[in-house]
């Protein structure tokens, strides 16, 4: 069976500190791997994403980076956080066996102080 | 472009009444459709979807919406209540560009009354 990994569930970091979340999914190989921000009263918004190993497509300018260096495995990263960073972070998958559904992970909670 | 608009950021029903949760979306294209119910503290977890085909589907945990492409709206219907429904409900609607995109609507947070 498919699942999907986010890791650590909840962080709290200084401003200006660096950031590093990870993602991780299992059961499936070459997925669509995608980084989403939920803010306080603001939905959902697409941040990242990636088609495959190395190709990461940005949606919103921003101080936030992602990287995949697996092929099931994608991290999004920040060299200096910002307290408008502060969210909860989604990572999704599609997987190659059916592209037209999104699978959510559990999240990671960070507060920038 | 494609939008999702749900109306009522905050719905609340009595135990047992029936759950209705509206979405109207905008899109130039056939649209694929999605609800998605978010309990505290997690993620996103698929309820039902439309593709192609029969426009009445039927989800998880009792739910089910109707695609109807003359009103775009796509809402969520539960006939009777339960407590452990009380959640964020979020509609959203696909755009394929290289990669599924989807764009959400703002939410809306379901209160079952006891």
């Amino acid at each position: 069976s498919q699942t999907i990994h986010q890791w650590p569930a909840t962080l709290v970091q200084p401003v200006g500190s660096p950031l590093s979340l990870e993602c991780t999914v299992e059961g499936t190989s070459n997925p669509n791997l995608y980084w989403y921000r939920q803010a306080a009263g603001r939905g959902l918004q697409l941040l990242f994403y990636s088609v495959g190993i190395g190709q990461i497509s940005s949606e919103v300018p921003q101080n936030l980076s992602a990287s995949r260096p697996q092929d099931r495995q994608f991290i999004l990263s920040s060299k200096k956080l910002l307290l408008s960073d502060s969210g909860f972070y989604l990572c999704a998958y599609t997987p190659r066996e059916s592209t037209d559904t999104q699978y959510f992970g559990p999240g990671t909670r960070l507060t920038v102080l | 472009a494609q939008s999702v608009t749900q109306l009522g950021s905050h719905v609340s029903v009595s135990e047992g009444a029936l759950v209705l949760l509206r979405c109207n979306y905008s899109s130039s294209v056939p649209p694929y459709l999605f609800w998605y119910v978010q309990y505290p503290n997690q993620g996103l977890q698929l309820l039902l979807k439309y593709t192609t085909g029969a426009t009445l589907v039927k989800g998880i945990n009792g739910f089910e919406a109707e695609f109807k492409k003359s009103e775009t709206s796509f809402h969520l219907t539960k006939p009777s209540a339960h407590m452990s429904d009380a959640a964020e409900y979020f509609c959203a609607v696909t755009l394929f560009q290289g990669a599924q995109k989807l764009v959400f609507g703002q939410g809306t947070r379901l209160t079952i009354n006891p």
